[in-house]
């Protein structure tokens, strides 16, 4: 079975700071791996998809990285701002079933 | 593409009572989620059809609790008697294939 573990739970940044969200899991037979970002009483909005076969993936300021064979991926959000404020979610698709697992989330607070 | 819509995007119910919540995913995606996602964790998977047939259910998708997918379109989760345990955001999201899911904004449920 799948399990997912991202650290830290929490994080309070200064505006500016660059930070760097981390998320490990167990079962290294993942199609691709996916970073979510949910705001309060909201659905998931993804932000990246790195497929198994890719090292990292950028959009904007955001970089995450995947090491399928230890089982991590990072997630850099440089120059942070306050409507970064969010919880991350990490989610490897794949394993042995078609779905993807998710952690408990880094819930991210970027301070003005 | 209008992305996953999700339908009531709240209910209240008292215990014992019946609720149907729907999801219409993006068109021709093949590949529809339903997840389950209480306060201060991450999104459990519940089931997931592939056209419209029910590939996989999780061990959490008690007898009390049906999804169909007629036609390989909407979906809809029924929850019989329900419990205050049951009291949770109900996440649907669809995908083509093995790539990246799209999430709705989900349906809060209440349990009084």
């Amino acid at each position: 079975k799948q399990e997912v573990t991202q650290i830290p739970a929490a994080l309070s940044v200064p505006e500016g700071e660059n930070l760097v969200l981390n998320c490990s899991f167990t079962d290294s037979a993942i199609y691709n791996l996916q970073w979510f970002r949910q705001d309060p009483g909201k659905g998931l909005t993804s932000l990246l998809l790195i497929q198994s076969s890719q090292r990292e993936q950028t959009s904007g300021r955001l970089n995450a990285s995947l090491d399928k064979s230890s089982g991590r991926s990072t997630l850099y959000i440089a120059a942070s701002q306050p409507g970064d404020s969010a919880t991350y979610l990490c989610a490897p698709y794949g394993g042995s079933n078609y779905k993807l697992t998710f952690g408990k989330g880094t819930l991210l607070t970027v301070n003005p | 593409d209008t992305g996953v819509s999700q339908d009531p995007r709240h209910k209240i119910t008292k215990r014992g009572q019946n609720v149907t919540f729907r999801c219409d995913p993006i068109s021709e995606h093949n590949r529809l989620y339903w997840y389950r996602q209480t306060l201060g964790q991450g999104p459990e998977f519940l089931t997931y059809f592939q056209n419209e047939a029910q590939l996989e259910k999780s061990r959490l998708l008690s007898d009390r609790f049906s999804a169909e997918r007629p036609k390989g379109s909407f979906s809809t989760l029924e929850i019989q008697r329900t419990e205050q345990g049951d009291s949770a955001m109900y996440l649907c999201a669809s995908s083509q294939s093995r790539e990246k899911l799209f999430f709705g904004s989900g349906t809060q449920l209440s349990v009084l």
